[in-house]
């Protein structure tokens, strides 16, 4: 079965500093996808960014980017400039590749900003 | 485009009752997924509609139940309701099939269920 560990519950991080979010997953498949979702207050789960197990490349979208590291099974989300709009519970989440199926989620960490 | 939709906002039951959530995908999206997310834990897999179809189903018991219909839009059903059923259901959509990323999940606002 696979799972997905967030071992960090809480983090804070100043404006305009950097943090990083942990994340480790498990799993016996080869292809798969991983996801980075925020919750904000409102509880609307948003999509930040999504890595394909196949490419290499680490994904970025603006401030956010991934270290994706397959053997080690490791998929942590870097936020850089942290702004007061980032403040959420940020979620892992796994998928096997090919037909769409359930995700896998973390147990999420809340990310505090502080000025 | 519109987004995921669901209804109600809130839903205050007594335990023993019976719940019903509904849930309408984005235009163009056949698969609806159900997911839990109790107080401190991560959102917990439930159910997974496809066509009008079951696909999958996470470990809930069978008090935990739902349909998809012809629009695609879907309802999860919770009977014989427990203190411990009191949570947020979120419910998300998706295109069906293929490869492809565009299988992201979409996700709604919720419904937070509270059974006093």
């Amino acid at each position: 079965a696979q799972t997905v560990t967030q071992s960090q519950p809480e983090m804070s991080v100043q404006e305009a500093e950097t943090v990083t979010l942990s994340c480790t997953y498990d799993t016996s498949e080869s292809d798969y996808y991983l996801f980075w979702y925020k919750q904000p207050p409102s509880r609307q789960m948003i999509l930040v960014i999504r890595q394909e197990a196949y490419k290499q490349q680490n994904a970025t979208e603006n401030r956010f980017s991934v270290n994706f590291q397959k053997a080690a099974k490791s998929f942590s989300l870097k936020i850089s400039d942290s702004q007061l709009g980032d403040a959420a519970m940020y979620f892992c989440a796994y998928r096997v590749t090919g037909t769409a199926s359930k995700l896998t989620f973390g147990t999420g960490t809340r990310l505090q900003v502080t000025l | 485009e519109a987004g995921v939709t669901q209804s109600p906002t809130h839903l205050i039951k007594t335990r023993g009752q019976q719940a019903t959530l509904r849930c309408s995908p984005i235009s163009g999206h056949t698969s609806v997924y159900w997911y839990q997310q109790a107080l401190g834990l991560g959102l917990q897999f439930l159910l997974w509609y496809d066509e009008g179809e079951e696909r999958n189903r996470g470990n809930f018991p069978p008090r935990f139940s739902g349909r998809q219909f012809p629009n695609y839009s879907s309802e999860l059903n919770v009977n014989a309701l427990e203190l411990e059923d009191s949570a947020l259901y979120l419910c998300a959509s998706s295109r069906a099939g293929g490869r492809s990323g565009r299988l992201e999940q979409y996700f709604g606002p919720g419904t937070r269920l509270t059974v006093t």
